[in-house]
């Protein structure tokens, strides 16, 4: 059982250089989220994707955009990656409904911007 | 402005004793809490979740106590073991359509054999 999948799992970038985080889910999930956690600082969301064809600004979305490529699939770019960026990277996915509450996440991205 | 403040940042329990990590929230428009459980390197993954309608749940050794007056609730760990040693987060999700979870900030929990 795959669940969400993220890539790369590590990266290390130069400042001003631009990358792609790939996320794919496999459970037919219609929301979509991705995320950043810092020490002492939790989980704070970027963007998130209630379904297919919509995206939203989270807490932190500065520096970062995002597309809903598909229903399984929900990238994340850094156009001009910045040290403030370095973190952990998770994508998270969930059901529709207000039953379907339980968000499952992927494994990081490990991001370094030097 | 932080809508869950969770304590403590971190924990050290002796095996076998309990581990209570609180979280409080501001909003009452939050209807469902769950707790998260990450370990070293790994996404996190629901523990156990509760809404206001009941003041305790329990699943094997993990209660979750809600105090919904008081817009408080926390995670109860019996017989703590060192395979629970790992960093716990409480979240927040609004009743409304569509919510996204407001996650506090954490708590690492070692529990020492």
């Amino acid at each position: 059982n795959a669940g969400v999948t993220q890539t790369p799992k590590f990266q290390v970038l130069k400042t001003g250089q631009s990358m792609t985080l790939q996320c794919a889910q496999d459970m037919n999930h219609n929301s979509m989220y991705w995320y950043r956690q810092d020490p002492g600082m939790g989980l704070r969301l970027i963007y998130y994707s209630a379904s297919e064809g919509t995206t939203d600004k989270g807490e932190v979305p500065n520096g970062y955009n995002v597309s809903r490529l598909n229903k399984r699939e929900f990238s994340l770019r850094l156009e001009s990656a910045a040290p403030s960026q370095t973190s952990v990277y998770f994508c998270a996915s969930s059901g529709a409904g207000v039953q379907n509450t339980e968000a499952f996440f992927g494994q990081g991205t490990r991001l370094t911007v030097v | 402005q932080q809508q869950v403040k969770q304590s403590p940042q971190s924990l050290i329990v002796q095996k076998g004793g309990i581990s209570i990590i609180n979280c409080a929230y501001e909003n009452t428009a939050f209807d469902y809490f769950p707790w998260y459980q990450q370990f070293p390197g790994k996404g996190p993954a629901l523990l156990i979740a509760i809404r206001p309608d009941v003041s305790e749940k329990k699943e094997g050794r993990f209660t979750i106590s809600f105090n919904k007056s008081a817009k408080q609730f926390s995670l109860h760990i019996m017989d703590s073991q060192p395979g629970d040693s790992a960093t716990y987060f409480c979240a927040a999700r609004m009743n409304s359509g569509y919510s996204t979870l407001t996650f506090g900030k954490g708590t690492m929990l070692l529990v020492s054999p």
